[in-house]
């Protein structure tokens, strides 16, 4: 089936430090991959919708400096943490979308762990 | 921003017995899907419901969804100490590219 590889799964760095995270689809193109949030206990919060060849859609309250989104490929998106600082920990998740495919599931990386000391 | 709301919004249950959680969202959909999450991992996938159809089953699993109330429900029969995991439901909008939005999820406790 369908899968989302997302890299790395686990960052912990200081703060100030920019911090790059990788989704790739591994076996399927996706012209559209999106972006989300997910503090503890909390649900996923979209950030952006990332956009091959174009620029990233941000969400209202979503820094574009701040997350800096690159979909130079059909099978890569990649979301940079610019100078990041303690309030950016979170768990980031990407998910795509089969290009030309209606009613299917969208296909979720497993999660990158930020921790900014 | 997230379409609606889940309850409950935690579910502590005996294995073997069932349960239910229910998801209402706002606006018009193509889909609803769930989606199971351990304690800090990525989302699995369960089950998708496309929005003209009222029922659906896999396994353990079984899902409705009434379009005319915005409202959905996840059930698990006969669960497991495994099922332990938050469940969110996500709405798929009716336009091409857009991004599933979650409910606030339900945390489903399964002990043995």
């Amino acid at each position: 089936g369908a899968v989302v590889s997302q890299h790395p799964s686990w960052v912990i760095c200081k703060s100030g430090t920019s911090v790059k995270i990788e989704c790739r689809s591994l076996d399927f193109q996706a012209t559209t991959m999106f972006w989300y949030r997910q503090f503890p206990k909390q649900s996923l919060m979209l950030m952006a919708t990332s956009n091959e060849g174009s620029k990233a859609t941000y969400e209202q309250g979503v820094e574009k400096d701040k997350f800096l989104i690159n979909h130079a490929s059909l099978t890569l998106s990649t979301l940079t943490v610019t100078s990041a600082h303690p309030e950016d920990s979170s768990f980031y998740i990407c998910s795509a979308r089969q290009q030309g495919l209606s009613n299917q599931p969208q296909h979720f990386g497993d999660g990158t762990r930020l921790s900014i000391l | 921003s997230q379409q609606g709301e889940e309850d409950p919004q935690a579910l502590s249950i005996q294995e073997g017995e069932n349960a239910t959680m229910n998801c209402s969202y706002k606006t018009s959909i193509n889909n609803l899907q769930w989606y199971r999450q351990n304690s800090g991992r990525g989302l699995v996938h369960l089950i998708l419901i496309r929005s003209n159809e009222r029922e659906k089953h896999s396994g353990r699993l079984r899902v409705t969804l009434d379009t005319s109330k915005k409202s959905s429900s996840l059930l698990i029969t006969a669960s497991r100490a495994a099922d332990t995991a938050s469940y969110f439901c996500a709405t798929d909008p009716h336009q091409a590219g857009t991004a599933l939005i979650f409910g606030k999820g339900t945390t489903l406790s399964v002990s043995s």
